[in-house]
């Protein structure tokens, strides 16, 4: 099985700054016949279900604030958010969908400073 | 609007079973792969289960309920199943339903449901 792994476990960051979550893939996510990475991000806040932010790791699902961005290839990657807002106060969650079992990173606890 | 609404959870004792149902809306439902995701109380997400598109031949499972749990999907009724058998503690989580978001290749989910808590004690 593919280990999704998610630094930090949790992060604080003033209003109007940069957040950054990491997660890395026990092997390459990277399908390389047509060149996407399977990987995306969730973010789910208290008492909600996940919801969608970024697939193929880097494009943004339809909705989601240009605020928030994904990087990476192969097994390391990266969520961004430019400008922390209040709403964006929530567990974050990375997921390979490369080959079952999909599986999750054990989540990012963003706050705000 | 597009909706996912799941049903059948409740306080099972160990060994018992369960049927989850998880009955879709504002979408065609027999397009696309469905899958069970869970969440243990305070803890992260699982995924459990999934069932392709269309006639839903294909089927996968996590190793934690392969042989125990069995997905099923009825397309005439848009309604998404989990058959949950030979129930154990560490079964106990909010189960949610999940549509895949038909990108091609493994499963990202673009709509989920609320949730059913499954919790097995004696």
């Amino acid at each position: 099985d593919i280990v999704m792994t998610q630094s930090p476990d949790s992060l604080a960051v003033s209003l109007g700054e940069r957040a950054t979550i990491n997660c890395k893939s026990s092997q390459s996510v990277l399908y390389n016949s047509y060149n996407k990475n399977y990987l995306a991000w969730y973010q789910q806040k208290p008492g909600q279900p996940p919801k969608l932010l970024i697939y193929w790791a880097s494009t943004r699902e339809s909705g989601v604030p240009d605020r928030f961005s994904g990087s990476g290839s192969g097994t390391d990657f990266t969520l961004t958010i430019s400008s922390l807002q209040a709403e964006d106060v929530a567990i974050y969650y990375c997921q390979h969908y490369y080959t079952t079992p999909w599986t999750f990173g054990q989540g990012t606890r963003l706050e705000i400073k | 609007e597009v909706q996912l609404v799941e049903s059948g959870g409740g306080l099972v004792q160990p060994g018992g079973s369960l049927r989850l149902s998880c009955a879709a809306s504002g979408f065609t439902f027999s397009s696309y792969a469905m899958s069970w995701v869970r969440q243990a109380p305070g803890k992260g997400l699982e995924w459990v289960s999934a069932i392709s598109g269309r006639s839903g031949d294909n089927t996968y499972y996590a190793d934690s309920v392969k042989g125990r749990f069995t997905i099923s999907r009825d397309n005439s009724k848009n309604t998404l199943y989990l058959q949950m058998d030979s129930l154990r503690a560490e079964d106990t989580a909010v189960y949610f339903c999940a549509k895949d978001r038909g990108n091609g290749g493994g499963s990202v989910f673009d709509v989920w449901g609320r949730g059913s808590l499954v919790t097995v004690s004696s």
